[in-house]
């Protein structure tokens, strides 16, 4: 079955307390990106790779960091999380014509 | 600048009343239109893909239309297990694709 996994899908953490967040495709797709969702603003994206060793910012990329070692997997990192980013995140995974989203990872800074 | 504008925001019907959602966009170069359905707390679950004006797709009570600037999604006989958020979005000429904020949609029984 094609899908795209994240873990943890809840975390609550403090300020300053380095985290990240495993997403993985098993669908061989080159493009992976992640998205955070906050009411009213809808999907924004963080950051994207087209391929292995390939990343780049997107719309909202400061605070967050990503690698891509392998093609199934696109980790997100927060070196020092802050209040402002608890947000719903998203990693999703796409060929030319579909793109596919996991199911989420609800972040909760205090 | 690239941008999608969903409307409306929020739209309540009953049980069996067909009607549309729209989404229009302004893009550079249109390499395709994607919908998909979103649940609360879930991910967005993909739809369909339109990629020319002209062109209608169709899955079980929902129809997506397109034209060069906007699309629609028709939702014949709705039944409650139809609520949910419904997400619009466009890939331009650079790859990029932009989302629109969605429109809430909800069936009464």
């Amino acid at each position: 079955e094609a899908q795209v996994t994240q873990n943890p899908r809840y975390l609550i953490t403090v300020t300053g307390k380095k985290l990240t967040v495993t997403c993985s495709q098993n669908m061989n797709h080159e493009y992976m990106s992640w998205y955070r969702q906050d009411p009213g603003l809808g999907l924004r994206q963080i950051y994207y790779s087209m391929n292995v060793e390939v990343t780049d910012k997107g719309d909202v990329p400061e605070g967050y960091k990503v690698s891509r070692k392998e093609k199934r997997n696109f980790p997100l990192i927060l070196e020092s999380p802050s209040p402002n980013q608890t947000s719903l995140y998203f990693c999703a995974s796409r060929d030319f014509h579909e793109q596919y989203f996991g199911p989420g990872t609800r972040l909760t800074v205090t | 600048e690239d941008q999608v504008t969903q409307s409306p925001e929020a739209l309540r019907l009953q049980e069996g009343e067909s009607s549309s959602l729209n989404c229009s966009y302004t893009v550079s170069g249109l390499r395709g239109l994607f919908w998909y359905r979103q649940d609360p707390g879930k991910g967005p679950e993909f739809l369909f893909t339109l990629y020319s004006a002209g062109e209608e797709k169709e899955k079980e009570r929902l129809k997506a239309t397109l034209t060069k600037k906007e699309s629609f999604l028709h939702i014949t006989a709705p039944k409650p297990e139809d609520s949910a958020t419904y997400l619009c979005a466009v890939r331009n000429r650079d790859d990029k694709i932009i989302f629109g904020k969605g429109t809430r949609l909800h069936i009464l029984p």
